[in-house]
């Protein structure tokens, strides 16, 4: 099966560019979305597709493609962004689902 | 306004079972397939099953195969996890999900769109 790999943490100042990177095998069949986690709360989906924001998600999340290299990007990150942000995609059946072990985004 | 609540979750000895429940709203729920997602605490998080938006196909994560069964009853707009043989290393919150995925003709985009909040399910004797 596929694994996703992700940094375990970053920390980013408040205002400026932070990206998380995600790396698997086969994201150019399966892309990536990626989620937003804060303490106690689900999962919210914040970027899929190319770069695909759901509706409410602010525009200072982007996300990228390169290879096999998935990417978020928080331009100008706030206070509320600090979490952990999970990348998922499929594995080569296309019939499993992974997730990388999460990047915990601190806000100084 | 799409609302998925689970329940269910509880205290079991190794070895028990349970059922989880998640009951869905605000959306046409006999159309859409669903997850589950389970995450240990303080840990991150792993995809579990997916059953098929009429219920005619299921998959399952290596680690829960062939001791939970995934089920829906659209008529009731509810997913269903059913766990048996449960170990000390399913102790988790499992999180009911909606899956929106895009195919396109040379690519699909994976998504969970919407998520429950979570029903804790703590293994311990």
């Amino acid at each position: 099966s596929s694994e996703l790999t992700q940094d375990p943490a970053v920390s980013v100042a408040l205002g400026q560019t932070v990206r998380i990177t995600c790396q698997a095998d086969n994201l150019r069949t399966y892309y990536a979305s990626w989620y937003q986690q804060k303490p106690g709360q689900a999962p919210v989906l914040v970027i899929y597709g190319k770069n695909n924001r759901p509706s409410g998600i602010p525009d200072r999340f982007s996300g990228s493609t390169s290879g096999n290299t998935a990417s978020l990007t928080i331009t100008g990150a706030q206070a509320e962004d600090e979490a952990a942000y999970y990348c998922n995609s499929r594995d080569y059946s296309g019939n499993h689902w992974v997730f990388g072990g999460g990047t915990k985004v601190t806000v100084l | 306004q799409v609302h998925l609540v689970e329940s269910g979750g509880g205290v079991v000895q190794p070895g028990g079972s349970l059922r989880l429940s998640c009951a869905a709203s605000g959306f046409t729920f006999s159309r859409d397939d669903m997850h589950w997602v389970r995450q240990v605490p303080g840990k991150g998080l792993e995809w579990v099953a997916l059953i098929r938006y009429d219920g005619s196909n299921e998959f399952y994560a290596d680690s829960v195969k062939g001791r939970f069964t995934v089920s829906r009853d659209n008529s009731k707009n509810t997913l269903y996890l059913q766990m048996n043989s449960l170990r000390a290393e399913d102790t988790a919150v499992y999180y009911c999900a909606t899956k929106g995925d895009v195919v396109l003709p040379t690519a699909i985009y994976t998504k969970f769109d919407y998520w429950g909040q979570g029903a804790l399910v703590t293994v311990s004797s």
